[in-house]
């Protein structure tokens, strides 16, 4: 079965500083995609940024990019120039076919001032 | 376009009761997901609906239901409350269709069972 890792419960970093968010996949597909969403306060998860596993190119989103390793089954998120919005709790998200998602436990991540 | 709306944003019920949660889908998507948000315990999938018919469901007990409806509105049913069932119901819904088309979340109901 398909499980998705995510092993920092919590990550704090300072305001402009950089910052990466572990995320672990165990699949035997070779097609499937890769999401990272965000969690603030408001309780609304918002996509962050998505990866085609077809593709080597690693996504970027502005402030927000990932590190795609298909072989290791990882998919890490770093943020730069981190900013008190950022703070949130963040979803990785593994989706194969259509519509089965799978989704970690989440990491909170605080933003010091 | 209006985002994916839930309704209610909070309810409190008591054991033994049911309890009935709404979601409408941003207008053109026909995938409608459930998932239920616990402390520690991230997303866990509920129930996938495309047009009408439910096509996944995930490892929860008979007791929640779902369905949808033909403008892709869908609720979902909770039946005999127990007091594990306080959560965070999240709705979602997507365009299927595009490959790498995203869920798109409502701002979910809390449930709190007493």
């Amino acid at each position: 079965a398909q499980t998705v890792t995510q092993s920092q419960p919590e990550m704090s970093v300072q305001e402009a500083e950089t910052v990466t968010l572990s995320c672990t996949y165990d699949t035997s597909e070779s097609d499937y995609y890769l999401f990272w969403y965000k969690q603030p306060p408001s309780r609304q998860m918002i996509l962050v940024i998505r990866q085609e596993a077809y593709k080597q190119q690693n996504a970027t989103e502005n402030r927000f990019s990932v590190n795609f390793q298909k072989a290791a089954k990882s998919f890490s998120l770093k943020i730069s120039d981190s900013q008190l919005g950022d703070a949130a709790m963040y979803f990785c998200a593994y989706r194969e076919g259509t519509y089965k998602y799978i989704f970690g436990t989440g990491t909170r991540l605080k933003v010091l001032a | 376009k209006a985002g994916v709306t839930q309704t209610p944003r909070y309810l409190i019920k008591t054991r033994g009761q049911q309890v009935t949660l709404s979601c409408s889908p941003i207008s053109g998507h026909r995938s409608v997901s459930w998932y239920q948000q616990t402390p520690g315990q991230g997303l866990q999938f509920l129930f996938e609906y495309f047009s009408e018919t439910q096509r996944n469901k995930g490892n929860f007990p008979g007791r929640f239901s779902g369905r949808q409806f033909s403008n892709s509105r869908s609720e979902m049913n909770v039946s005999t409350l127990e007091l594990g069932d306080s959560a965070l119901y999240l709705c979602a819904s997507s365009f299927v269709g595009e490959g790498n088309s995203p869920l798109h979340f409502g701002n979910g109901t809390r449930l709190t069972v007493t």
